[in-house]
């Protein structure tokens, strides 16, 4: 199983709503990333957990929320998100190495629109 | 600190060659390729780990320059499938990181690639 899943693959959310995006990979890989995709623009990197401890945030806003409850989940919880929060939210995994974190799998990812 | 890519956009005939270059102003442990193709996820070609090191994937193939933190991807023989939006990623030193494990990648702008028949 080589495979990212993430859930929901599209979600309408208000200002005011808590929602959670979801990312699950059964590869045995021991980092796991979100990134923010904006159209025609490169991912840009939220979050690292590297053996489910959070390693990296690149000083994201705090109505961003990660967690990581096992090696193979990774949660994005949402809480009073601005308009210009709306992106596509990829989830991706790897098997961090003796120096350097590994080929990057990618989800399909998880389109979020904040009206 | 984001790698630049060059060129922003290129169109070829199918079957034409072409290279996009990825530069970085910090050292380096890796440079990935990754392809997108519109409304799909990113999709790993390779990784260059050494300096100088060179990989290949079919028509695919891809060098590191370590000296110069420059990595060059060589399409040839294009062909209507190659196309789509091509990201750098690079990786910093080990020995630069704050801490083990994974820090992940940070991906240059992007080259757009249309190949036409």
């Amino acid at each position: 199983d080589t495979e990212v899943t993430q859930t929901p693959k599209h979600l309408v959310m208000g200002m005011t709503n808590k929602k959670s995006l979801k990312c699950e990979q059964h590869m045995g890989h021991r980092a796991m990333y979100w990134y923010k995709q904006k159209a025609k623009k490169p991912p840009e990197l939220m979050f690292v957990y590297s053996y489910e401890k959070l390693s990296i945030n690149e000083s994201v806003p705090s109505r961003f929320s990660p967690e990581c409850p096992n090696s193979s989940l990774l949660n994005l919880h949402l809480h009073a998100l601005q308009p210009e929060d709306s992106a596509l939210y990829l989830c991706a995994s790897s098997q961090p190495g003796d120096r350097g974190g590994g080929e990057l799998f990618f989800g399909e990812g998880s389109r979020l629109t904040v009206l | 600190q984001q790698p630049v890519q060059s060129p922003q956009a290129v169109i070829l005939r199918e079957g034409e060659d072409a290279v996009i270059n990825c530069s970085s102003s910090k050292a380096l442990y890796s440079v990935h390729w990754y392809r997108q193709k519109h409304g799909e996820a990113p999709v790993f070609l390779m990784i260059l780990l050494k300096g100088g090191e060179q990989k290949g994937h079919d028509k695919i193939s891809a060098s590191f320059n370590e000296k110069k933190q420059q990595s060059s991807l060589y399409l040839t023989a294009s062909q209507l499938s190659y196309s789509g939006t091509y990201f750098c990623g690079t990786e910093r030193l080990r020995a630069l990181r704050t801490g083990g494990g994974a820090d992940g990648l940070t991906f240059g702008k992007g080259t757009h690639l249309i190949i036409q028949p």
